[in-house]
């Protein structure tokens, strides 16, 4: 029974392509995350959804667009990948507030761009 | 701006010994503070919460302590074993954001 689930698990494209990331969770929280985990393995917020509202919107570049169709879904759109955004891309979910459950995330989505 | 630092360098220990794990934080007072565990090629997996007012908190054989005044988390893994190796991360909450540490590697040799 997988509780966080993302697809693809591995990503490779070219410089200029527009790709998505999937992510599903089972587990009926309000909450669901993005996260990227660049090279030096720090993981970093990107964005937050509560019940398909956008409440965390870090400095992220506006060629990422989240979308949020319902609340166990939340799904990542890249538009013209830069070279930049290779990293492995971490999709977790959380009850209201975090409330002392800690997150759940998923297997990550690793991105490479050439 | 938020800082929180965790032993850059890899920790080996032998299997049975205690392995202890830093966290240290700057400018803020979190409310609650968690560790993680990562394994290579997986997300990460919530260990232990542990609050501001409480001084301590175990799990079987983990313990965590948080110090606000030291503004310091160290976590404990008494009894060490092989299947512990892994990497160990902290995140503390801001404003509704877990903001991460970059993660201690713990290696636990037989």
């Amino acid at each position: 029974d997988t509780a966080v689930s993302q697809t693809p698990k591995y990503l490779v494209t070219q410089m200029g392509n527009d790709k998505s990331i999937k992510c599903e969770q089972n587990l009926g929280h309000d909450t669901m995350y993005w996260y990227k985990q660049d090279s030096k393995k720090f993981l970093k917020i990107m964005f937050s959804y509560n019940n398909k509202e956008l409440i965390i919107n870090e400095t992220v570049p506006n060629r990422f667009s989240p979308k949020s169709p319902d609340k166990a879904h939340l799904n990542l759109h890249i538009n013209s990948l830069e070279l930049g955004d290779s990293a492995v891309y971490f999709c977790a979910s959380s009850q209201d507030g975090d409330s002392g459950r800690g997150q759940f995330f998923g297997p990550g989505t690793r991105l490479t761009v050439l | 701006s938020q800082k929180i630092e965790q032993n850059s360098e890899a920790l080996n220990i032998q299997e049975g010994k205690t392995a202890t794990l830093t966290c240290n934080y700057t400018n803020y007072s979190p409310a609650y503070l968690q560790w993680y565990r990562q394994d290579p090629g997986r997300g990460p997996v919530f260990l232990l919460l542990i609050r501001e007012n409480e001084k301590e908190k175990r799990k079987e054989r983990l313990k965590v302590t948080f110090d606000t005044t030291l503004k310091q988390s160290l976590f404990h893994i008494t009894a060490s074993q092989p299947a512990d190796s892994a990497t160990y991360l902290c995140a503390l909450v801001r404003e509704g954001k877990l903001i991460f540490g970059q993660g201690t590697e713990l290696s636990v040799k037989p």
